[in-house]
């Protein structure tokens, strides 16, 4: 099956860190990548959509200037948290579509910011 | 807005039984629906997906979808405790094909 790989897979730092997370879709060009953040015992909320090129697309309520989303090209999406803060800290996961394939998922970030 | 419902659970079945795992959605336009698996703290892992009206089967699993009714479903046939996790259905938004929204997932327990 496709495989997205997401890293890295847990961070700690000190609040005021900036945090890069990258999703890679290994076997397949992902036209579309999706960042989700998830927390405790709730669902996926989509944070953002990606397309290969061109601007992201936020989410009501997700602050655009706060968490930069980077799609270069069709294998790599790049999420970055600017100045993380402790209310930030959640299990971030990626998604990658593209051609026939349905969404398939990263492993999943684990942020905790102290 | 368009939501997608399931219920949350806990769903507790013996082991080798079968668990019916049931979700509704609201956007009539939707054309693709998906089941996911979500161990918990892990990322969700895709298991089925169904675009057309009736069943679909793989293994153990079988997926129902009746657009009619705005219903789609998730059979896991002689189930096992390996299978208790969070079952996430998901389906596509009728503007965009590949964007998806996700309900909240049912919990799912089977019982040795």
């Amino acid at each position: 099956g496709a495989v997205v790989s997401q890293h890295p897979s847990r961070v700690i730092c000190k609040s005021g860190t900036s945090v890069k997370i990258e999703c890679r879709s290994l076997d397949f060009q992902a036209t579309t990548m999706f960042w989700y953040r998830q927390f405790p015992k709730q669902s996926l909320m989509l944070m953002a959509t990606s397309n290969e090129g061109s601007k992201a697309t936020y989410e009501q309520g997700v602050e655009k200037d706060k968490f930069l989303i980077n799609h270069a090209s069709l294998t790599l999406s790049t999420l970055t948290v600017t100045s993380a803060h402790p209310e930030d800290s959640s299990f971030y996961i990626c998604s990658a579509t593209g051609g026939d394939q349905p969404q398939h998922f990263g492993d999943g970030t684990r942020l905790s910011i102290l | 807005q368009k939501e997608v419902e399931q219920n949350s659970g806990p769903l507790s079945v013996p082991e080798g039984a079968i668990a019916s795992l049931n979700c509704t959605y609201s956007d009539r336009g939707s054309q693709s629906f998906f089941w996911y698996r979500q161990y918990s703290g892990k990322s969700p892992e895709l298991i089925m997906f169904i675009y057309s009206n009736g069943d679909k089967e793989d293994g153990r699993f079988t997926a129902q979808l009746n657009k009619a009714s705005q219903y789609v479903s998730l059979l896991i046939r002689d189930s096992q405790p390996s299978d208790s996790a969070t079952y996430l259905c998901a389906v596509n938004v009728q503007t965009s094909y590949d964007k998806v929204i996700f309900g909240p997932g049912t919990s799912l327990s089977v019982i040795p």
